[in-house]
């Protein structure tokens, strides 16, 4: 069974600077993977996706790679604000399934 | 506007109720979702609809039963709560790119479930 994993679980950064949140799953055999942003008391917002075939994708001041063969993708996030803390998740879709990760709650301090 | 919409925001209920949770999503995809975000924050899927056939169904209890009478639409009922019920409740909706598998998915806002 699949198994999704983010480490650090929360991560507290000074502003401006640039951060690497992780994602790591067991099961390489993936269709693809998405990162989302959660506020507190919202639902979920999609970041970025990424298809199994894919090696990164990028939006504006985020990057997320993918490395099946190791099971890992990076969400990177250059020069962070105040307006960027929220919980991050990833999610692996293996076709018809999904599972998520248990996120990674971000404070970025002015 | 709203690309996926849930009502109701809140339900505030007592033991034994049964209560419905509404989801519209108006971006003309064929798959939607009924999630379950616990006390820790885990996501996990329940139900899965593609072209309101019955795709994934995890181990709930079958006091959960969704209802798809378009595609558009996917309600989730629920019968006699009881507390272990309390959570938020997240809609969502992909399109698929072939025969279940798909693409990137758009949330609903919640629903957050109180059972007394």
């Amino acid at each position: 069974k699949q198994e999704v994993t983010q480490i650090p679980a929360a991560l507290s950064v000074p502003e401006g600077e640039n951060l690497v949140l992780n994602c790591s799953f067991t099961d390489s055999a993936i269709y693809n993977l998405q990162w989302f942003r959660q506020d507190p008391g919202k639902g979920l917002t999609s970041l970025l996706l990424i298809q199994s075939s894919q090696r990164e994708q990028t939006s504006g001041r985020l990057n997320a790679s993918l490395d099946k063969s190791s099971g890992r993708s990076t969400l990177y996030i250059a020069a962070s604000q105040p307006g960027d803390s929220a919980t991050y998740l990833c999610a692996v879709s293996t076709g018809n399934q999904f599972y998520f990760g248990t996120g990674t709650s971000l404070t970025v301090i002015p | 506007d709203t690309a996926v919409s849930q009502t109701p925001k809140y339900l505030v209920t007592q033991m034994g109720n049964d209560k419905s949770i509404k989801c519209e999503q108006n971006l003309g995809h064929d798959t939607m979702y009924w999630y379950k975000q616990d006390s820790k924050k885990f996501l996990k899927i329940m139900f899965s609809y593609n072209n309101k056939e019955l795709i994934i169904n995890e181990t709930v209890p079958n006091r959960f039963s969704p209802k798809s009478p378009d595609k558009a639409h996917l309600n989730l009922h629920i019968n006699s709560l009881e507390l272990g019920d309390s959570a938020v409740y997240f809609c969502a909706s992909s399109q698929a790119d072939r025969r279940y598998s798909y693409n990137e998915q758009f949330f609903g806002p919640g629903t957050r479930l109180t059972v007394l």
